[in-house]
């Protein structure tokens, strides 16, 4: 059962582009809302999070947009460089007593130069 | 990936096999898990310890075994490695929950083939 899922598996896109990257979920108890950036032989890194008491959140070149209602989260990175080619997972978690993340299932993106 | 060491980084075993991962953190956090990935499916969890000799299962558990003697251990043990269990392993840690942000810090993870 996945409860985290994302979309699309991979993503090209030109130097200067906006990749957009969506995960939609399932369960309402999820309150933390994380993006990972994953390079290659290296393990995922927080790159973003957000919670649903807010619609947008931005760092740098990379926003996220929330939309509670429709249970949907997406990431977009503004002016987008070769070196964010790279594997993004989004998340979710809820506070229990694990503090697990749920993974969706990644997109590989490829910014060409 | 500092904090979080994995060892082996890789490993070839036959089918049957046991293998053992080891995960080791200098960070006196609380919680550790054992996630696996594979293309298309993300990470999955396997199993988490929220303390010492406390553990509970993950989403994809069958076939898997942990144990954390130690704050800074925490141990994944496949008693008879099958095809299937071919994969790439990462653990990670996380201290207590603040604010609402659950930080998990990954590995650099552990290269399973089984033959």
């Amino acid at each position: 059962q996945q409860q985290v899922k994302q979309s699309p598996q991979s993503l090209i896109v030109q130097k200067g582009g906006i990749p957009i990257i969506n995960c939609a979920y399932e369960n309402t108890a999820f309150d933390y809302f994380p993006w990972y950036q994953q390079f290659p032989g290296k393990g995922p890194a927080l790159l973003i999070a957000i919670r649903p008491d807010v619609s947008e959140k931005k760092e740098g070149r990379f926003t996220i947009s929330f939309n509670k209602s429709a249970k949907q989260f997406s990431l977009h990175i503004m002016d987008s460089q070769p070196g964010d080619s790279a594997t993004y997972f989004c998340a979710a978690s809820m506070n229990n007593a694990g503090n697990m993340l749920t993974f969706g299932g990644g997109t590989r993106l490829m910014v060409k130069p | 990936d500092a904090g979080i060491t994995q060892s082996p980084r890789h490993k070839v075993t036959e089918t049957g096999t046991p293998v053992t991962l080891r995960c080791h953190q200098t960070e006196n956090h609380r919680y550790m898990y054992w996630y696996r990935q594979d293309p298309g499916h993300g990470l999955r969890l396997i199993h988490y310890s929220y303390g010492v000799k406390d553990t509970d299962k993950g989403e994809v558990s069958d076939g898997y075994s942990v144990s954390r003697s130690k704050t800074e251990d925490f141990l994944l043990t496949l008693e008879s490695a099958t095809s299937s269990q071919t994969s790439v392993y990462f653990c990670a840690i996380s201290g207590t929950r603040v604010s609402g942000a659950n930080v998990l810090t990954f590995g650099a993870g552990s290269r399973l083939t089984v033959l």
